[in-house]
């Protein structure tokens, strides 16, 4: 079973420059998940999908951060303006419920540098 | 959100057992215990997962105490590859997961 695919894997980008992130979830997998980790830190929920509607994006940062789920499957997460204290790695996960305890699946994630 | 408690770090040595311990004194009653660890430059994986009952499987072991408000993640023998940081991660159904800085598990040869 293929995993959870995200690109890129690494991106330099300098302040105030847009950029993009894409994942795609393990197939048939109805929610999506977007973390964001700081160096140091557990990762923290920004954005959770059920299908392609938003459950909860209580923790995204909307005056910047933007993200999409199309189809009910792929997703992208979008930074617009970046800051220097965006840097950090973006994760991906999906799992097959929402409720329950069901098992989530990380992506290896999307390491952003902001210079 | 009810919270966990871990040590920052623990090291082991290689073929040992380790017991890496999760204190939540205000867990509720529906919360599960989780278990996930991500490994160097990884994405976290789950572990294990428990709500009252001790639980195995073929990664490691769950010990919950009664009264619920500790728990203990064991790894039978500890290999090169268990290096990782381990979250102790409280969830009550229907909600998300919120991760706390984890153990860095350390194994020596």
């Amino acid at each position: 079973e293929a995993g959870v695919a995200q690109s890129p894997r690494y991106k330099i980008i300098e302040k105030r420059q847009s950029v993009a992130f894409w994942c795609n979830p393990i197939s048939g997998h109805a929610t999506l998940y977007w973390y964001q980790q700081i160096l140091g830190q557990g990762p923290k929920l920004l954005i959770q999908f059920q299908n392609n509607g938003v459950v909860d994006d209580s923790q995204l940062p909307k005056d910047r951060f933007s993200a999409e789920r199309l189809k009910g499957v792929d997703s992208t997460l979008k930074i617009q303006p970046a800051k220097l204290e965006d840097s950090a790695v973006y994760l991906c996960a999906s799992s097959f419920h929402t409720s329950g305890p069901n098992e989530q699946f990380f992506g290896p994630g999307t390491r952003l540098t902001v210079l | 959100d009810a919270k966990t408690t871990q040590p920052n770090s623990m090291e082991s040595n290689e073929e040992e057992p380790v017991h890496l311990p999760c204190n939540h004194s205000t867990i509720s009653g529906t919360d599960y215990i989780h278990w996930y660890r991500q490994l160097p430059s990884q994405g976290p994986e789950y572990v294990i997962h428990g709500l009252t009952s001790n639980v195995n499987n073929r990664m490691a072991s769950l010990a919950i105490a009664e009264d619920r408000k500790s728990s203990t993640l064991i790894l039978h023998r500890a290999t090169l590859r268990d290096a990782a940081v381990y979250y102790c991660i409280l969830r009550d159904v229907g909600n998300d997961m919120r991760f706390g800085a984890g153990t860095r598990l350390t194994v020596k040869p």
